[in-house]
């Protein structure tokens, strides 16, 4: 159990464009997701943590609107980047907080690798 | 904000050698994880320590969370070819709920 599917694992875009990540948690209600960055040979840095119903809380520096995220439901939150552009470029991964019968914890999605060319 | 400072950085191992890697934290942790990550993976929980003092297993795994709940080990005893990978520690901080990484131990063979 406490399965977390990341969607899709690799992306490509076009500077300008909108990509969107998905994260659901296949097999558990996550109220509570979190959605990291990680650059090349570096350690993940948190972004924002998503709440379900309510607007997501982003670490100091990460630019809202450029990052949109939303957990309309207890198994999915999303990650949109907006107007990409080659700095965006990354590796994309969201964990989900996991309820008590599950022994809480956090399981991680297999992360999404974004290029934006 | 917290900050987890992982050491050593990076490590070059030969099979059937024990390894160790080591977590300090500025503040208090109440849970301390131990995570693996693959090239192209998200992190994997290897071990998880929810009180200070306590020593867990996982096969060839061991790790510690220190009496102080600032710091933490993992070993990892005869390693195997397998065992490449970048490990990371992590925690929520006592007064929170977010993770934080430490900035990972990358395992590599020797060559």
């Amino acid at each position: 159990g406490a399965v977390v599917s990341q969607h899709p694992s690799r992306v490509i875009c076009k500077s300008g464009t909108s990509v969107k990540i998905e994260c659901r948690s296949l097999d558990f209600q996550a109220t509570t997701m979190f959605w990291y960055r990680q650059f090349p040979k570096k350690s993940l840095m948190l972004m924002a943590t998503s709440n379900e119903g309510s607007k997501a809380t982003y670490e100091q520096g990460v630019e809202k609107d450029k990052f949109l995220i939303n957990h309309a439901s207890l198994t999915l939150s999303t990650l949109t980047v907006t107007s990409a552009h080659p700095e965006d470029s990354s590796f994309y991964i969201c964990s989900a907080k996991r309820p008590p019968s599950l022994n809480y914890g956090y399981t991680f999605g297999s992360g999404t690798r974004l290029t934006v060319v | 904000g917290q900050q987890l400072n992982q050491s050593p950085q990076s490590m070059f191992i030969q099979e059937g050698e024990d390894v160790s890697m080591n977590c300090t934290s500025s503040s208090i942790f109440n849970t301390w994880l131990w995570y693996k990550q693959e090239p192209g993976e998200g992190p994997v929980l290897l071990i998880a320590l929810y009180k200070a003092g306590e020593l867990t297993s996982n096969g060839r795994l061991t790790a510690q969370f220190g009496i102080t709940r600032k710091d933490s080990f993992l070993n990892i005893s005869a390693s195997i070819p397998s065992d490449v990978g970048i490990y990371f520690c992590a925690g929520p901080p006592a007064a929170g709920n977010k993770l934080t990484f430490g900035g990972g131990t990358r395992v590599l063979v020797k060559p």
